[in-house]
């Protein structure tokens, strides 16, 4: 089944900590994105990728890092992890025909606690 | 700012009630309304989705009503299932693109 996969599901981080969180899709779909999901906030934009080798900064990008090396992979990283950053983080992708009802995509998220 | 703001944040209903959850955008760029349901440690998964040239659309039991005068839409669920119980997020979007995403609404249904 067509999918989208994060590692780890959870993790607790010592403050000042550095953190990758892998984000790996099996589509090839060029549009992927990362969310962050905080109670009464919904789901919030990090960082996203419209293509392979492109990246641009969504709604609250400080703090967080992103690279798109090639299309299947797209890794977030916090260099120094602080605890306003302990949220639950999704990847998701979305099919490349705009026209289309199709949506995101999302994984099934990674739970981040920062302490 | 938020862009997309929903209401109400919880609901609870009896099993065969109309919840009804509503989303209010304040971009008039925005041209893809999709509605998601979340299930504990799940990811959201796409659920139903319009384009403001249609004011409902209806998959089953899931239905979306858009007044674009307004710039508003609304979820209504038909006779409500206990497995129906998830959250619920609305967005907006550009084509597709880059979603707004509403704060959630948490639905119970109770049997």
């Amino acid at each position: 089944i067509a999918g989208i996969t994060q590692a780890p599901t959870s993790q607790i981080l010592a403050a000042g900590r550095r953190m990758t969180l892998r984000c790996t899709q099996d589509m090839r779909h060029n549009a992927m994105y990362w969310y962050r999901q905080d109670l009464g906030l919904g789901l919030r934009l990090i960082h996203y990728s419209n293509t392979a080798g492109t990246t641009g900064k969504g709604e609250v990008p400080d703090g967080y890092s992103v690279s798109r090396a090639n299309t299947d992979d797209f890794p977030l990283t916090l260099a120094s992890a602080v605890p306003s950053q302990t949220s639950v983080y999704f990847c998701a992708r979305r099919p490349g025909q705009t026209h289309r009802l199709d949506g995101y995509t999302f994984g099934s998220g990674t739970r981040l606690t920062v302490v | 700012q938020q862009q997309v703001k929903q209401s109400p944040q919880s609901l609870i209903v009896q099993k065969g009630g109309i919840p009804i959850i509503n989303c209010a955008y304040e971009n008039t760029a925005f041209d893809y309304f999709p509605w998601y349901q979340q299930f504990p440690g799940k990811g959201p998964a796409l659920l139903i989705a319009i384009r403001p040239d249609v004011s409902e659309k209806k998959e089953g039991r899931f239905t979306i009503s858009f007044n674009k005068s307004a710039k508003q839409f609304s979820l209504h669920i038909m006779d409500s299932q206990p497995g129906d119980s998830a959250t619920y997020f609305c967005a907006a979007g550009i084509a597709g693109n880059m979603l707004t995403f509403g704060g959630g609404t948490r639905l119970m249904v109770k049997p």
